[in-house]
């Protein structure tokens, strides 16, 4: 079965420091990989997902990630934090090809961004 | 291309009654989802329709259901309401509904029951 987790439901930065999402995942497949964002009362917004293409995935909004098959991860990065940027984060997984479409989704990181 | 939309937004009910929510896809996508989001359970799949078929459904009571019309709008209801089926409801809409496609998400409808 597939599940995917999410260390830390709370992270501080400060506006301009580098921001840093963990995401670690578990599939017997190979598994299809998403970031997706949430702004207070608001659905999903996707940042950025992975599809057994390119390794390092860019996004919108200057994110991007890694997906890490050795260490099972797919961490969410951000250079340079903005206030803007403050909202609940999910990595979710699904797959595999061929299979349902159902996303598996982690308990979310609330990003917090300090002035 | 408008996104994808869901009503009512907001939706207060009382143990015992029914609801139905609705979701217009975005258009020209043939695969609707709904998720439940809880602040204890989190994120969770309630099913999937795919030309007017459910084809795949999570682990929720018979309580729950849904179904999709040819226009691809779909509706879910709940009957019986209990205390915790108070969330957000979530529709999310895709081309083909396979798993490496992005799955674009409404606003929600948020239901409490009290």
């Amino acid at each position: 079965a597939q599940s995917v987790t999410q260390l830390g439901s709370h992270v501080s930065v400060s506006e301009g420091a580098l921001v840093l999402l963990r995401c670690n995942y578990s599939s017997s497949v190979p598994p299809y990989l998403f970031w997706y964002v949430q702004y207070p009362n608001q659905g999903l917004q996707l940042l950025l997902k992975y599809t057994s293409a390119a390794t390092l995935v860019k996004g919108i909004n200057g994110f991007e990630a890694e997906f890490k098959k050795s260490e099972t991860s797919f961490h969410l990065t951000k250079p340079s934090a903005h206030m803007s940027d403050a909202a609940e984060y999910f990595c979710a997984v699904s797959g595999p090809r061929g299979a349902t479409n159902k996303l598996i989704f982690g308990t979310g990181t609330l990003l917090a961004v300090q002035p | 291309k408008a996104g994808v939309t869901q009503t009512p937004r907001y939706l207060i009910k009382t143990r015992g009654q029914q609801v139905t929510l609705s979701c217009s896809p975005i258009s020209g996508h043939r695969s609707v989802s709904w998720y439940q989001q809880t602040p204890g359970q989190g994120l969770q799949f309630l099913f999937e329709y795919f030309s007017e078929t459910q084809r795949n459904k999570g682990n929720f009571p018979g309580r729950f259901s849904g179904r999709q019309f040819s226009n691809s709008r779909s509706e879910m209801n709940v009957s019986t309401l209990e205390l915790g089926d108070s969330a957000l409801y979530l529709c999310a809409s895709s081309l083909e509904g396979q798993p490496q496609e992005t799955q674009y998400f409404g606003p929600g409808t948020r239901l409490l029951v009290l």
